[in-house]
């Protein structure tokens, strides 16, 4: 299996602009997070899915943050309009429900 | 307060120590605990689930407490390929997974 695959893996953008992030989680995994990693805060979970539903968006820290998965293949992530504080480390992770997290290499989000 | 707390770290320690690591949870709902790590600018792997009656894995010992919803990690003969974050990681009712804030660890020659 490849493994959870992120898109971008690196992205530079400016204030105001929107943001998508990209998941494409390990086949047959029925749960899939995404996660914030900023060196302040540590790795913030931001919302989780369970069969393609969204479970706990309470991590979404303000409306302009969205997140979707129209199917089992892919979720979304976006940022519309971004800001500079937004810059992180965004991680997608999918597991079966064992706890054992599967991680992307992560998109690596600068908003200047 | 956070829902997972951890030493914050650093730590410094020489090859072939004995270094220990904390973590406190808040909600006793909680239902499975885990330790990952996270090498520098990578993401987080699994190192070990933690499990009540304890359980080792080679040098590395995981020690769960649920009365005092306390979590430990203990690394014996330390090697200089353990520099890494370790982060203490809840398993909450429904399935989410909530990290603590990792405890950073150098091991020096």
């Amino acid at each position: 299996d490849a493994g959870v695959i992120q898109s971008p893996r690196h992205e530079v953008t400016e204030m105001g602009q929107e943001v998508t992030l990209r998941c494409k989680p390990i086949s047959g995994h029925d749960y899939l997070f995404w996660y914030r990693q900023t060196m302040m805060r540590g790795l913030e979970l931001l919302i989780y899915f369970n069969n393609n539903v969204p479970i706990d968006d309470s991590g979404m820290p303000e409306d302009r943050f969205s997140a979707k998965m129209p199917n089992a293949s892919f979720s979304t992530l976006k940022i519309q309009p971004s800001e500079p504080r937004d810059s992180a480390v965004y991680f997608c992770a999918s597991e079966t429900g064992s706890g054992e997290l599967f991680f992307g290499e992560g998109s690596r989000l600068t908003v200047l | 307060r956070k829902e997972v707390e951890q030493d914050p770290g650093p730590f410094n320690v020489p090859e072939g120590a004995t270094v220990a690591f904390n973590c406190t949870y808040s909600n006793s709902a909680s239902q499975s605990f885990f330790w990952y790590r996270q090498d520098c600018r990578k993401e987080p792997k699994l190192l070990m689930s933690v499990y009540s009656s304890g359980n080792e894995d080679g040098r590395f010992t995981a020690q769960l407490n649920r009365a005092s919803q306390y979590i430990s990690l203990l690394i014996r003969d330390s090697k200089l390929s353990d520099s890494a974050t370790y982060l203490c990681v809840v398993n909450r009712e429904g399935g989410k997974l909530i990290f603590g804030q990792g405890t950073e660890l150098s091991v020096k020659p």
